[in-house]
């Protein structure tokens, strides 16, 4: 499931920092925003999503932020561990159109 | 395991040759989907199934071949693919194509040579 080759952009933070991790989408008329996580070797796993009416959700060690004025969105890792590294990509669900469109995804490595 | 399962893992065919591609969900889920993942473009959707019926082909070229007998099932059929072809085939599924969380596979590494 790894994205090789592909020029990605890379975030090294060292094991228990934040992880900030961010994305700008262009449909304004977007429904739902999804980050999901890919590890070497698997498909895309899913982590947390957001209504375009929220501008914050949180989960389990994960908050997403969605600043629909510049069309920008962020996922936070607390106390980021070794497990975190993978690529992460956002998404956008456009509700008419009815799928997922994917951006193209951020590497987080953590150092131990 | 997400409960996608794809088949086969790794794949090397000939441009002159037939293939399939295979994926199976047993998660009760009523759409499915196939993307590409190369090394040169992020996740592309290529086909997306709800309720067996096609309702979305991202310009895909007829190269590829989509066939879903059931909700369960979706195949992606390979006739004389080309080189840049090659890429990591994802199926996923979801509860319908309007669901935001989808369950991937974990892939079919194709290459064509």
């Amino acid at each position: 499931g790894e994205s090789v080759g592909l020029h990605l952009p890379t975030l090294s933070v060292q094991e228990g920092d934040n992880s900030i991790i961010n994305c700008a989408y262009s449909n304004s008329a977007s429904d739902y925003f999804i980050w999901y996580k890919q590890e070497s070797g698997k498909g895309p796993q899913f982590i947390i999503d957001i209504r375009s009416n929220m501008d914050k959700r949180q989960g389990q060690r994960v908050t997403v932020l969605l600043n629909k004025t510049v069309k920008h969105l962020s996922l936070q890792i607390a106390a980021t561990q070794p497990g975190d590294s993978a690529v992460y990509f956002c998404a956008e669900n456009l509700r008419a159109g009815n799928m997922l469109t994917f951006g193209g995804g951020t590497r987080l490595m953590v150092k131990p | 395991e997400t409960g996608v399962t794809q088949t086969p893992r790794h794949l090397v065919m000939g441009m002159t040759n037939k293939k399939s591609l295979k994926c199976e969900q047993h998660l009760g889920h009523n759409a499915m989907y196939w993307y590409k993942q190369s090394a040169k473009k992020p996740l592309e959707l290529m086909f997306v199934y709800n309720f067996k019926e096609q309702t979305e082909n991202n310009s895909v070229p007829s190269r590829f071949s989509p066939e879903c007998p059931n909700s369960s099932h979706l195949f992606l059929h390979l006739h004389t693919l080309q080189p840049e072809d090659s890429a990591l085939y994802l199926c996923a599924s979801s509860q319908d194509s309007g669901a935001t969380e989808a369950f991937f596979g974990q892939g079919t590494r194709l290459t064509v040579v």
